[in-house]
């Protein structure tokens, strides 16, 4: 592994199903983030983790939950999907949280029918 | 909340330079970060600008005036492979990102 990975790359989803959304570096980076990508709307803020153990809510955190259990992984759930998180799902992390550089992860690519 | 803006769309022409422009209302001001997004592919970090004035880095340079809320990213000697969109991100108070819509250059022949 080299950087940050996610998967699925890519995932068609029914709505109201549950779904996992998976995330994993290598830099050993102790701030990780989760941010969705829509036309027209840039990246917004989902979730984030200042450290291992401790998570936080974003710009739009309502129907999303996170965990960080270790350095290295940050999953994204989402308990029961809606159309509406019909979106591209990207993973990034940082040295420190603050102002130190981010990295992003290639993405998942999530539609909800 | 925070306010950030850029063009959606610019074109140019390969060899020429182009700038792109964002401007930003924000809480508080702690960076700002520009990168760059090639279609299907994840954001790759460009600069990163705190104080107000110029940094070069080969043929990206971004600049900053802190005090018009203002930044701008310039690409010199244009090249295809430049053709992406650029994000513009500021770190507020809260010491998180907000990134603006982004500005997709198309850089024609």
């Amino acid at each position: 592994i080299a950087g940050i990975t996610q998967a699925p790359t890519s995932q068609i989803l029914a709505a109201g199903r549950r779904m996992t959304l998976r995330c994993t570096q290598d830099m050993r980076h102790n701030a990780m983030y989760w941010y969705r990508q829509d036309l027209g709307l840039g990246l917004r803020l989902i979730h984030y983790s200042n450290t291992a153990g401790t998570t936080g809510k974003g710009e739009v955190p309502d129907g999303y939950s996170v965990s960080r259990a270790n350095t290295d992984d940050f999953p994204l759930t989402l308990a029961s999907a809606v159309p509406s998180q019909t979106s591209v799902y990207f993973c990034a992390s940082s040295d420190a949280s603050g102002t130190d550089t981010q990295y992003f992860g290639p993405g998942t690519r999530l539609t909800v029918l | 909340g925070q306010n950030i803006d850029q063009p959606t769309e610019m074109t140019a022409t390969e060899g020429a330079i182009v700038q792109i422009n964002c401007t930003y209302q924000t809480s508080g001001f702690n960076g700002l970060f520009w990168y760059q997004q090639h279609a299907g592919e994840a954001p790759t970090f460009l600069s990163y600008n705190v104080l107000d004035g110029l940094e070069e880095k080969g043929r990206f340079s971004s600049f900053l005036s802190r005090s018009k809320g203002y930044s701008y990213l310039l690409l010199k000697e244009l090249q295809m492979k430049d053709s992406a969109s650029y994000l513009c991100a500021v770190i507020g108070n809260d010491y998180k990102l907000s990134f603006g819509a982004g500005t997709t250059v198309t850089v024609r022949a």
